[in-house]
């Protein structure tokens, strides 16, 4: 029972765009969600997250999206550079239960020259 | 000056070998995790420790023993190793609701 979903396994962006990654999840419960990047052979680095009581947050070139009642949320990547490559992790967590976070199975970003 | 710290970074070893992973945190993080990454990609968590206590642990095989000897430290060892055991290994820490990650131990049973 995957509790967040990722369901594009893979995107590419020519350099210069946007790049929008998304990701869904079906538990109420989660109010906290951040998103990941790992490249091959290292562990995932923070990248950005939000609270459940705001619905944007930005940081540089990297702005997540949060629709509660939709149970979606988007991190769009402007503009999107060849260094962005990389996969991108969705992961969830609900106060109160240590911050246990549950991951998307991730999106493979490839940005092209 | 790495936050998060594991060793070793590959393992290789046969099937019924006892092994173990270490971790080091330097960020004075309350809480440290162990999650595992399988040949699927998806990251699950095993365990978690606050202040040396064990406050998460999944649904994990006994042959899987984490201890943290203090709160810079989490360790996992593995009794009895088997095939489905290959996989990344990640341990991280946190202080907040963000958890910041190691590199990850490879670990691949023959």
């Amino acid at each position: 029972d995957q509790q967040v979903k990722q369901n594009s396994p893979s995107l590419s962006v020519q350099e210069g765009r946007i790049s929008i990654l998304n990701c869904d999840y079906t538990n109420s419960m989660f109010d906290y969600f951040l998103w990941y990047k790992k490249y091959p052979a290292e562990g995932p680095t923070f990248l950005i997250s939000i609270s459940s009581i705001k619905d944007k947050n930005e940081d540089g070139r990297f702005t997540v999206f949060l629709n509660k009642s939709a149970k979606h949320l988007s991190l769009h990547i402007v503009p999107s550079q060849p260094g962005d490559s990389a996969v991108y992790f969705c992961a969830a967590s609900e106060t109160g239960t240590a911050s246990k976070l549950t991951f998307g199975t991730g999106t493979r970003l490839q940005v092209t020259l | 000056d790495t936050a998060v710290s594991q060793t070793p970074k590959y393992l290789v070893t046969q099937m019924g070998n006892d092994k173990s992973i270490k971790c080091e945190q330097n960020l004075g993080h309350d809480t440290m995790y162990w999650y595992k990454q399988d040949s699927k990609k998806f990251l699950k968590i095993m365990f978690s420790y606050n202040n040396k206590e064990l406050i998460i642990n999944e649904t994990v095989p006994n042959r899987f023993s984490p201890k943290s000897p203090d709160k810079a430290h989490l360790n996992l060892h593995i009794n009895s190793l088997e095939l489905g055991d290959s996989a990344v290994y990640f341990c991280a820490s946190s202080h907040t609701e963000t958890q910041y990650f190691g590199p990850g131990t490879r670990l691949l049973v023959l």
